[in-house]
C-alpha cells in the first residue's frame, strides 16, 4: 500500500526567505502527486499536481514542486514567502487506478516578519 | 478549478440528535466523493468513499451505522451523523473527483460541535 511522509511537522521561516517542504512517498506502481494548502477552518485548496510529463511542476501562489522518481520525493518550494503563506500544507498521493488519495501528516508553515 | 460546496459550514447539536451534512459538486459531475474527518492540528482521516448509486465503502474502524453516507446523484453526497455524541465533534470535509486521473476538489468543511 502507498504511504506519504512529510518529514517536517512545522517549518518556521522569515518573510521573503525561500522555503522547502519535504514529501516522500512509497509505492511500487505509478503515482499521481498533489500538494494542497489548508487555511484555518477551511477545506483544502490544490496548489499543484504531478500526473505525467515534466517533473518540475508550477502551481499557484508562486509554488513549485519537483517529482523525483529515484528518490521517491515531491518536495514543495517557494523562492520568497509572504505572511499570507502561513497555513498547513499537505502532500498527497494517488496510485494509478485507485480512487482515493493518501495524505501526509501535514506541515505547518509559519512565516515570521 | 472546480467548485465543491459543503453545507453547513458549522453546526451545533444536542447529544443524541442526528446531523446531515451536504456536499455538492457545482460545475462538474463527481464520479466519486470522499468524506474525511480532521482532528485539531492533524491530517485528514478518510472515513468513506462513495460512488453514485452504490453503497459507500467505509474505512476500517468507521461505524457505517453511525456515519450514514448517501450518494444520490453525480453532484450530491450527504453524510448523516446519527445519534451524535460529544466525541463526534470534529471538522468534517468532503471532496470530489471526476475520475481516476484528476485531482480531488474539497468542500469548505463543516465544524460539528455536539453538546
Amino acid at each position: 500500500a502507498q504511504s506519504v511522509t512529510q518529514l517536517d511537522s512545522q517549518v518556521p521561516v522569515f518573510e521573503e526567505a525561500p522555503v522547502e517542504l519535504r514529501c516522500n512517498y512509497s509505492s511500487s506502481v505509478s503515482v499521481y502527486l498533489f500538494w494542497y494548502v489548508q487555511y484555518p477552518n477551511q477545506g483544502l485548496q490544490l496548489l499543484l499536481k504531478y500526473l505525467s510529463g515534466s517533473t518540475l511542476v508550477k502551481g499557484i501562489n508562486g509554488f513549485e514542486a519537483e517529482f523525483n522518481k529515484s528518490q521517491t520525493s515531491f518536495h514543495l518550494r517557494k523562492p520568497s514567502v509572504h505572511i499570507s503563506d502561513t497555513a498547513e500544507y499537505f502532500c498527497a498521493v494517488s496510485v494509478e487506478g485507485a480512487q482515493k488519495l493518501v495524505f501526509g501528516q501535514g506541515t505547518r508553515l509559519t512565516i515570521n516578519p | 478549478g472546480a467548485v465543491v460546496s459543503q453545507h453547513p459550514s458549522w453546526v451545533i447539536c444536542k447529544s443524541g440528535t442526528s446531523v446531515k451534512i451536504e456536499c455538492r459538486s457545482l460545475d462538474f459531475q463527481a464520479t466519486t466523493m470522499f468524506w474525511y474527518r480532521q482532528f485539531p492540528k492533524q491530517s485528514l482521516m478518510l472515513m468513506a468513499t462513495s460512488n453514485e448509486g452504490s453503497k459507500a465503502t467505509y474505512e476500517q474502524g468507521v461505524e457505517k451505522d453511525k456515519f450514514l453516507i448517501n450518494h444520490a446523484s453525480l453532484t450530491l453526497s450527504t453524510l448523516t451523523v446519527t445519534s451524535a455524541h460529544p466525541e463526534d465533534s470534529s471538522f468534517y470535509i468532503c471532496s470530489a473527483r471526476q475520475g481516476f486521473y484528476t485531482e480531488a476538489f474539497f468542500g469548505q468543511g463543516t465544524r460539528l460541535t455536539v453538546v
